[in-house]
Protein backbone atom coordinates (compact mmCIF):
# COMPACT_ATOMS: atom_id res chain seq x y z
CA UNK A 1 0.00 0.00 0.00
CA UNK A 2 0.76 3.22 -0.89
CA UNK A 3 -0.67 5.25 2.44
CA UNK A 4 -0.74 8.82 1.97
CA UNK A 5 0.79 10.21 -1.55
CA UNK A 6 1.78 14.05 -1.83
CA UNK A 7 2.79 15.78 -5.24
CA UNK A 8 4.87 17.68 -6.23
CA UNK A 9 7.67 17.21 -3.24
CA UNK A 10 9.10 20.82 -4.03
CA UNK A 11 8.25 23.74 -5.65
CA UNK A 12 9.22 27.03 -5.52
CA UNK A 13 5.96 29.78 -6.74
CA UNK A 14 6.92 33.63 -7.12
CA UNK A 15 4.77 35.60 -5.59
CA UNK A 16 1.18 35.84 -6.94
CA UNK A 17 1.37 32.79 -9.00
CA UNK A 18 -0.83 29.97 -8.48
CA UNK A 19 -0.48 26.19 -7.76
CA UNK A 20 -2.57 22.81 -6.17
CA UNK A 21 -1.45 20.48 -4.13
CA UNK A 22 -2.28 16.55 -4.91
CA UNK A 23 -3.09 14.38 -2.09
CA UNK A 24 -4.50 11.09 -2.20
CA UNK A 25 -4.58 8.51 -0.13
CA UNK A 26 -5.38 4.31 -0.51
CA UNK A 27 -6.77 3.28 2.67
CA UNK A 28 -10.20 4.18 2.30
CA UNK A 29 -10.47 6.72 5.19
CA UNK A 30 -13.42 9.29 5.25
CA UNK A 31 -11.41 12.10 6.76
CA UNK A 32 -8.47 14.00 5.15
CA UNK A 33 -6.77 17.47 6.20
CA UNK A 34 -3.92 19.55 4.87
CA UNK A 35 -1.04 20.85 7.40
CA UNK A 36 1.59 23.52 7.38
CA UNK A 37 4.34 22.92 9.59
CA UNK A 38 6.31 26.10 10.46
CA UNK A 39 9.83 26.13 12.33
CA UNK A 40 8.89 26.61 16.00
CA UNK A 41 5.17 26.14 15.41
CA UNK A 42 4.43 22.73 15.13
CA UNK A 43 1.68 21.94 13.07
CA UNK A 44 -1.50 23.55 11.89
CA UNK A 45 -4.63 22.44 10.34
CA UNK A 46 -5.64 24.61 7.19
CA UNK A 47 -8.55 22.60 5.36
CA UNK A 48 -10.00 19.48 6.54
CA UNK A 49 -12.67 17.26 5.11
CA UNK A 50 -15.12 14.78 6.57
CA UNK A 51 -16.37 13.04 3.48
CA UNK A 52 -16.30 13.68 -0.42
CA UNK A 53 -17.74 16.60 -1.55
CA UNK A 54 -17.39 18.38 1.99
CA UNK A 55 -14.85 20.69 3.35
CA UNK A 56 -14.52 23.05 6.41
CA UNK A 57 -11.82 25.66 7.64
CA UNK A 58 -9.16 24.71 10.40
CA UNK A 59 -6.73 27.11 12.15
CA UNK A 60 -5.45 28.54 9.07
CA UNK A 61 -7.48 28.82 6.22
CA UNK A 62 -6.78 32.22 4.90
CA UNK A 63 -5.19 31.88 1.40
CA UNK A 64 -5.95 28.41 1.13
CA UNK A 65 -8.82 26.44 -0.97
CA UNK A 66 -9.28 23.13 -0.92
CA UNK A 67 -11.66 20.41 -2.74
CA UNK A 68 -12.40 16.37 -1.98
CA UNK A 69 -14.15 15.65 -5.13
CA UNK A 70 -13.40 11.74 -5.05
CA UNK A 71 -13.12 10.10 -1.50
CA UNK A 72 -9.52 9.40 -2.10
CA UNK A 73 -7.99 12.93 -3.05
CA UNK A 74 -7.71 15.96 -1.37
CA UNK A 75 -6.41 19.13 -3.15
CA UNK A 76 -4.89 22.10 -1.66
CA UNK A 77 -4.99 25.38 -4.01
CA UNK A 78 -3.16 28.71 -3.51
CA UNK A 79 -4.84 30.93 -5.70
CA UNK A 80 -2.31 33.91 -5.64
CA UNK A 81 0.63 32.86 -3.75
CA UNK A 82 2.66 34.88 -0.52
CA UNK A 83 6.06 34.96 0.54
CA UNK A 84 4.18 34.08 4.00
CA UNK A 85 3.04 30.79 2.83
CA UNK A 86 6.34 29.31 2.50
CA UNK A 87 6.36 26.42 4.54
CA UNK A 88 6.00 22.25 4.38
CA UNK A 89 2.62 21.18 3.75
CA UNK A 90 1.61 17.79 4.80
CA UNK A 91 -1.26 16.12 4.36
CA UNK A 92 -3.13 13.38 6.43
CA UNK A 93 -6.22 11.19 6.56
CA UNK A 94 -7.92 8.78 8.93
CA UNK A 95 -10.60 7.20 10.00
CA UNK A 96 -13.72 8.74 10.88
CA UNK A 97 -16.57 8.92 13.97
CA UNK A 98 -16.23 9.50 17.37
CA UNK A 99 -13.22 7.49 18.48
CA UNK A 100 -10.67 10.02 16.90
CA UNK A 101 -8.04 7.83 15.20
CA UNK A 102 -5.01 8.48 14.47
CA UNK A 103 -3.51 10.36 11.29
CA UNK A 104 -1.68 8.80 8.39
CA UNK A 105 0.61 11.63 7.06
CA UNK A 106 2.30 11.95 3.88
CA UNK A 107 5.63 12.82 2.79
CA UNK A 108 5.12 16.36 2.60
CA UNK A 109 5.60 19.22 -0.14
CA UNK A 110 8.32 21.70 0.67
CA UNK A 111 6.91 25.05 -0.72
CA UNK A 112 8.86 28.23 -1.13
CA UNK A 113 7.41 31.82 -1.86
CA UNK A 114 9.68 34.30 -3.76
CA UNK B 1 -9.72 25.93 24.11
CA UNK B 2 -6.94 23.26 23.82
CA UNK B 3 -3.28 23.61 24.42
CA UNK B 4 -0.16 20.81 24.19
CA UNK B 5 3.03 21.92 26.01
CA UNK B 6 5.94 20.64 24.99
CA UNK B 7 8.53 22.92 27.00
CA UNK B 8 11.83 20.74 25.76
CA UNK B 9 12.58 22.45 22.88
CA UNK B 10 15.96 20.26 22.26
CA UNK B 11 17.54 17.40 24.18
CA UNK B 12 20.56 15.46 23.81
CA UNK B 13 21.64 12.34 24.89
CA UNK B 14 24.39 9.76 24.70
CA UNK B 15 23.42 6.82 22.75
CA UNK B 16 22.23 4.03 25.37
CA UNK B 17 20.71 6.53 27.89
CA UNK B 18 17.39 6.79 28.62
CA UNK B 19 15.70 10.24 27.56
CA UNK B 20 11.75 11.13 28.49
CA UNK B 21 10.14 13.69 26.68
CA UNK B 22 7.22 16.02 28.44
CA UNK B 23 3.95 16.40 27.18
CA UNK B 24 1.40 18.92 29.26
CA UNK B 25 -1.66 19.58 28.10
CA UNK B 26 -4.80 21.46 28.56
CA UNK B 27 -8.34 20.93 27.86
CA UNK B 28 -11.93 21.72 28.79
CA UNK B 29 -13.17 18.04 27.45
CA UNK B 30 -13.67 15.18 30.03
CA UNK B 31 -12.96 12.76 27.48
CA UNK B 32 -10.02 13.22 25.05
CA UNK B 33 -7.53 11.42 22.86
CA UNK B 34 -3.65 11.81 23.00
CA UNK B 35 -1.05 11.34 20.45
CA UNK B 36 2.52 10.99 20.14
CA UNK B 37 4.33 11.39 16.61
CA UNK B 38 7.70 11.30 15.14
CA UNK B 39 9.21 13.27 12.58
CA UNK B 40 12.82 11.58 11.54
CA UNK B 41 15.26 13.76 9.53
CA UNK B 42 13.50 12.46 6.05
CA UNK B 43 10.34 14.47 6.94
CA UNK B 44 7.20 12.34 7.44
CA UNK B 45 5.33 12.21 10.60
CA UNK B 46 5.03 8.71 12.33
CA UNK B 47 2.38 7.48 14.38
CA UNK B 48 3.63 6.20 17.85
CA UNK B 49 0.78 5.93 20.02
CA UNK B 50 -2.78 6.60 21.14
CA UNK B 51 -3.95 7.27 24.66
CA UNK B 52 -8.15 7.39 25.40
CA UNK B 53 -8.72 9.82 28.76
CA UNK B 54 -10.32 7.06 30.07
CA UNK B 55 -7.22 4.46 30.06
CA UNK B 56 -4.73 6.09 32.66
CA UNK B 57 -2.55 2.46 32.72
CA UNK B 58 0.98 3.00 31.40
CA UNK B 59 2.31 1.21 28.10
CA UNK B 60 5.30 -0.08 26.85
CA UNK B 61 6.26 -1.05 23.68
CA UNK B 62 9.73 -2.55 23.10
CA UNK B 63 11.79 0.61 23.96
CA UNK B 64 9.02 3.01 24.18
CA UNK B 65 7.06 3.71 26.99
CA UNK B 66 4.42 6.38 27.88
CA UNK B 67 3.24 7.64 31.44
CA UNK B 68 0.09 9.10 31.09
CA UNK B 69 -1.17 11.19 34.31
CA UNK B 70 -4.75 12.87 34.10
CA UNK B 71 -4.09 14.43 37.53
CA UNK B 72 -1.38 16.36 36.29
CA UNK B 73 -2.34 16.41 32.62
CA UNK B 74 0.77 14.54 31.82
CA UNK B 75 1.14 12.18 28.82
CA UNK B 76 5.01 11.63 28.55
CA UNK B 77 7.29 9.52 26.82
CA UNK B 78 10.61 7.64 27.38
CA UNK B 79 13.13 5.84 26.02
CA UNK B 80 14.90 3.15 27.09
CA UNK B 81 18.33 2.59 25.80
CA UNK B 82 18.04 5.62 23.43
CA UNK B 83 19.62 4.39 19.76
CA UNK B 84 21.09 6.81 16.82
CA UNK B 85 17.65 5.92 15.20
CA UNK B 86 15.77 7.31 17.86
CA UNK B 87 17.01 10.80 16.50
CA UNK B 88 13.93 12.81 15.70
CA UNK B 89 11.27 15.89 16.35
CA UNK B 90 8.78 14.41 18.67
CA UNK B 91 5.14 15.93 18.19
CA UNK B 92 2.35 15.10 21.38
CA UNK B 93 -1.32 16.10 20.24
CA UNK B 94 -4.52 16.24 21.62
CA UNK B 95 -8.31 15.40 20.42
CA UNK B 96 -11.47 15.64 22.07
CA UNK B 97 -13.84 12.56 20.74
CA UNK B 98 -17.24 13.14 18.81
CA UNK B 99 -18.13 12.71 15.18
CA UNK B 100 -16.28 15.90 13.47
CA UNK B 101 -13.62 15.51 16.82
CA UNK B 102 -10.21 15.30 15.05
CA UNK B 103 -10.58 18.19 12.92
CA UNK B 104 -9.12 19.46 16.56
CA UNK B 105 -5.90 17.43 16.71
CA UNK B 106 -3.59 20.15 18.05
CA UNK B 107 0.19 19.43 18.15
CA UNK B 108 2.43 20.88 20.87
CA UNK B 109 5.65 22.55 18.94
CA UNK B 110 8.15 19.07 19.01
CA UNK B 111 10.81 18.43 20.74
CA UNK B 112 13.90 17.98 18.51
CA UNK B 113 15.95 15.03 20.34
CA UNK B 114 19.25 14.38 19.34
CA UNK B 115 21.20 10.46 19.80
CA UNK B 116 24.81 11.28 20.02
CA UNK B 117 27.08 8.07 19.07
Amino acid sequence: NAGVTQTPKFRVLKTGQSMTLLCAQDMNHEYMYWYRQDPGMGLRLIHYSVGEGTTAKGEVPDGYNVSRLKKQNFLLGLESAAPSQTSVYFCASSHGGAHSYEQYFGPGTRLTVT
Amino acid sequence: AQKVTQAQTEISVVEKEDVTLDCVYETRDTTYYLFWYKQPPSGELVFLIRRNSFDEQNEISGRYSWNFQKSTSSFNFTITASQVVDSAVYFCALTPPGDFGNEKLTFGTGTRLTIIP
